[in-house]
């Protein structure tokens, strides 16, 4: 069964909006999880890594105003887009990383589209 | 910087073709290298890994070996099927940890009947 879910796998919002991803870990907990977005035709690109309890560590380039990261539980971190345009749509995808097994397990994705 | 280069897709194979997805790497030390698949509407799924030099991963058909003196780690299967068709990632993580997993650009294999 799924170890990562995420929610809602289909977005669409207006511009000037505001969504929210969840992701869960279903098997076990995770002090941390990461965030991907995936543009068209190219590869992951790692946005933030969310910590429990603690501010999240956002990559380069990555607008922290923008994509709010919360990460309240050992379960559970949300991504807001804020203010969404229509340059955020995306696919955004969570992942934890299995310390007993070495390996990363992803969330289904969500599919944003700004109208 | 670690970075991983793939065949660009889409590949578009018969039912019972070989496979060969292309992939090499530029990294520092030694890294793990990993192949990820994505069917239609599903997260990543870890594929098959190798931690170190001339290991093979290998897991539903589908093998790669580590080859550090070509920097590379081809995927292969013998013979696909038509519910391989997904989009295949290679990718690596090095000695920066899990939060440096670098991704190649991911390759689309379409299997028709």
């Amino acid at each position: 069964g799924a170890v990562v879910s995420q929610h809602p796998s289909r977005v669409i919002c207006k511009s000037g909006t505001s969504v929210k991803i969840e992701c869960r870990s279903l098997d076990f907990q995770a002090t941390t999880m990461f965030w991907y977005r995936q543009f068209p035709k190219q590869s992951l690109m790692l946005m933030a890594t969310s910590n429990e309890g603690s501010k999240a560590t956002y990559e380069q380039g990555v607008e922290k105003d923008k994509f709010l990261i919360n990460h309240a539980s050992l379960t559970l971190s949300t991504l807001t887009v804020t203010s969404a345009h229509p340059e955020d749509s995306s696919f955004y995808i969570c992942s934890v990383w299995g310390r007993t097994s070495g390996e990363l397990f992803f969330g289904e994705g969500s599919r944003l589209t700004v109208l | 910087g670690d970075s991983v280069t793939q065949m660009e897709g889409p590949v578009t194979l018969s039912e019972e073709a070989f496979l060969t997805i292309n992939c090499t790497y530029t990294a520092t030390g030694y890294p793990s290298l990993f192949w990820y698949v994505q069917y239609p509407g599903e997260g990543l799924q870890l594929l098959l890994k190798a931690t170190k030099a001339d290991d093979k991963g290998s897991n539903k058909g589908f093998e790669a070996t580590y080859r550090k003196e070509t920097t590379s780690f081809h995927l292969e299967k013998g013979s696909v099927q038509v519910s391989d068709s997904a989009v295949y990632f290679c990718a690596l993580i090095n000695s920066g940890g899990y939060q440096k997993v670098t991704f190649g650009i991911g390759t689309k294999l379409q299997v028709i009947p």
